[in-house]
């Protein structure tokens, strides 16, 4: 596709439910980010792909939360026993391996915990 | 670690005016890039300009332009002849250099109103 596509855009579940969060990149764009934006405030680094593994993952806030990127293409963030806490837009986006390629988003996906 | 610090939380400007959002920053790195990000209600991060830390001019791209102050760790975003599309959130945003695809650090962000 042209951008970064997110799946769903919108998610509404209940407290203690496990989540997937999908994740396409720029065809071609080795690097994946997953970030987390909570109301008010600005994105918070959670993991980074190079390839297919993970290359940072210092930002996943507890072992509830795990990403995965088994092909080096399309990244799933899956969130366990959900929390009310969890609740935020996770923001994607994708780079070339390029020192300061740019990096492209996508929309985002809006979690709400209820 | 890197932090990234945007002090306005609101502003507004009239339409056809100038506007100036501020970002300060904190690094012990000498070489690192810093970004400003908009942001419309679609969530989408869009770039709006960049600069290379090791670039003494001012990065411009239309009317877009910074005041980059590396002593002062000053990164500020004045917006010429403000358009009603240019309203959105702006974030402020640092990379560390050559350390390959470092991860983005944002501030808290600036939301900017255009008053017709």
């Amino acid at each position: 596709g042209a951008g970064v596509s997110q799946t769903p855009s919108n998610k509404v579940t209940e407290k203690g439910k496990y989540v997937e969060l999908r994740c396409d990149p720029i065809s071609g764009h080795t690097a994946l980010y997953w970030y987390r934006q909570s109301l008010g405030q600005g994105p918070e680094f959670l993991i980074y792909f190079q390839g297919t593994g993970a290359a940072d993952d210092s930002g996943l806030p507890n072992d509830r939360f795990f990403a995965v990127r088994p092909e080096g293409s399309v990244s799933t963030l899956k969130i366990q026993r959900t929390e009310r806490g969890d609740s935020a837009v996770y923001l994607c986006a994708s780079s070339l391996t390029v020192d300061n390629s740019p990096l492209h988003f996508g929309n985002g996906t809006r979690l709400t915990v209820t | 670690a890197q932090t990234v610090t945007q002090s306005q939380p609101e502003m507004s400007v009239q339409e056809a005016e100038t506007v100036t959002l501020s970002c300060t920053y904190d690094t012990s790195e000498s070489d690192y890039y810093l970004f400003w990000y908009k942001q419309p209600p679609s969530r989408q991060m869009i770039l709006v300009i960049r600069q290379e830390a090791y670039k003494q001019q001012n990065a411009t791209e239309n009317r877009f332009s910074v005041n980059f102050q590396k002593a002062a760790k000053s990164f500020s975003l004045k917006i010429s002849d403000s358009q009603l599309g240019d309203a959105a959130m702006y974030f402020c945003a640092y990379r560390r250099a050559n350390f390959g695809n470092e991860k983005l650090t944002f501030g808290t962000g600036t939301r900017l109103t255009i008053i017709p």
